[in-house]
């Protein structure tokens, strides 16, 4: 059974439009959250990251949400770009085991110029 | 060479050969990890190293088999494959401070076919 899960495989939207995308877990030890995109032909590359300390960080146009109790996270991309047409995984790892990422299937967004 | 890098690239298999992937990590870390990525599905963690000792087998088969000769270089022995082994096989690596949480830096991949 999936601890990780993006229920949504692919997301288009508007140049210059926000993009949401979304995260859930079930796993109650995981308290370290990190999102990677992919581009094709190339290996996921770190994006931003959040602590269960927190419920929010942002770095640029890339802000991660976090909430505990619904055991759910959220990527928020504003402005979008179209060089921002990436799949994007969302990862977990426990409080006793930092290096043990568990994985999302990932989503598919497309930025239409 | 930044980053970590990973050769090679793709790589076209039968089920009786023998072959090696190899990755190398330029950023200083002392973990690393390989990882599979088939065809819609997640990524599956399959091997950790940490400080070149394996702190991590994810009842990976026996066909699989991982080398770690320093902090900086990863290897993964293939042999008698199957065709469901085909997958995307990522390495990456962390700075491996110990059980905090840590962010991992992925190579581009091996493309692996088997036939």
């Amino acid at each position: 059974d999936q601890q990780v899960k993006q229920n949504s495989p692919s997301l288009s939207v508007q140049e210059g439009r926000i993009s949401i995308l979304n995260c859930d877990y079930t796993n109650s030890m995981f308290d370290y959250f990190l999102w990677y995109k992919k581009y094709p032909a190339e290996g996921p590359t770190f994006l931003i990251s959040i602590s269960s300390i927190k419920d929010k960080n942002e770095d640029g146009r890339f802000t991660v949400f976090l909430n505990k109790s619904a055991k759910h996270l959220s990527l928020h991309i504003v402005p979008s770009q179209p060089g921002d047409s990436a799949v994007y995984f969302c990862a977990a790892s426990p409080r006793n085991a930092g290096n043990m990422l568990t994985f999302g299937g990932g989503t598919r967004l497309m930025v239409k110029p | 060479e930044t980053g970590v890098t990973q050769t090679p690239r793709h790589l076209v298999m039968g089920m009786t050969n023998k072959k090696s992937l190899k990755c190398e990590q330029h950023l200083g870390h002392n973990a690393m990890y390989w990882y599979k990525q088939s065809a819609k599905k997640p990524l599956e963690l399959m091997f950790v190293y940490n400080f070149k000792e394996q702190t991590e087998n994810n009842s990976v088969p026996s066909r699989f088999s991982p080398e770690c000769p320093n902090s900086s270089h990863l290897f993964l022995h293939l042999h008698t494959l199957q065709p469901e082994d085909s997958a995307l096989y990522l390495c990456a690596s962390s700075r491996g401070q110990g059980a905090g949480p840590e962010t991992q830096y992925f190579g581009p991949g091996t493309r692996l076919l088997v036939l």
